[in-house]
């Protein structure tokens, strides 16, 4: 089974200082791993993703994320936070699965990390 | 390209009326997935369909709701009856393709309020 675990609900972090969303994933077989973005009232964005080619991943809006296989980690960092990174931001994790001939399988997310960003 | 597209992005409704929401994916996506987020659950999914057939309706809460696909570039979840605790913001999503890397493209949404 998949499953993923987001260690932090709330970050905060000043502007212009660093930011790390934590996330730990577990699964049977080889993972694919992305990270989602969520503002205010709006839907979904694909930050970045893993696909077991280059375990450290850039994504959009200077983020970046690495794979660690023997820590089971995906933790999302920035070198500088700015104010419009504040949102909601999803770890996911999705595998395939066996029972269906290795065809469409489902993304797992995590609870969620709220990142306020102060001035 | 459009991006994915859900009507009515807000619907509020009253108890035990019926509600249907839409969803348009991505042109050429085979798979079309339905959410539900609340501050309770989280995100969840409801149901999704590869090729216009449903996969796994596992997360469908119960026999209220429904979802079909009758073509690939339409599909629709359906409420009845509704009732308050089913208000929440319902996603839809598509991918293309087979691998597990293929990301999901959501939807705006639809907030779904029951008085």
């Amino acid at each position: 089974a998949q499953s993923v675990t987001q260690l932090d609900s709330h970050v905060s972090v000043s502007e212009g200082t660093p930011v790390l969303l934590r996330c730990n994933y577990s699964s049977s077989y080889s993972p694919s791993l992305f990270w989602y973005v969520q503002h205010p009232n709006k839907g979904l964005q694909l930050l970045l993703k893993y696909t077991s080619a280059a375990t450290l991943v850039k994504g959009i809006n200077g983020f970046e994320a690495e794979f660690k296989k023997s820590e089971t980690s995906f933790h999302l960092t920035k070198p500088s936070a700015h104010m419009s990174d504040a949102a909601e931001y999803f770890c996911v994790v999705s595998a395939p699965r066996p029972d269906y001939g290795g065809a469409t399988n489902k993304l797992i997310f995590g609870t969620g990390t709220l990142l306020a960003v102060q001035p | 390209d459009a991006g994915v597209i859900q009507s009515p992005r807000h619907e509020v409704t009253e108890m035990g009326q019926e509600v249907t929401l839409r969803c348009k994916p991505i042109s050429g996506h085979n798979s079309l997935f339905w959410y539900r987020q609340t501050m309770m659950r989280g995100l969840e999914l409801l149901i999704y369909f590869n090729n216009n057939v449903p996969i796994d309706d596992s997360g469908m809460p119960e026999d209220r709701f429904s979802a079909k696909m009758p073509n690939a570039s339409f599909s629709t979840l359906k409420i009845q009856p509704s009732e308050p605790r089913d208000s929440a913001v319902y996603f839809c999503a598509s991918r293309g393709g087979q691998k597990t890397y293929n990301e999901q493209f959501f939807g705006p949404g639809t907030r779904l309020t029951v008085l």
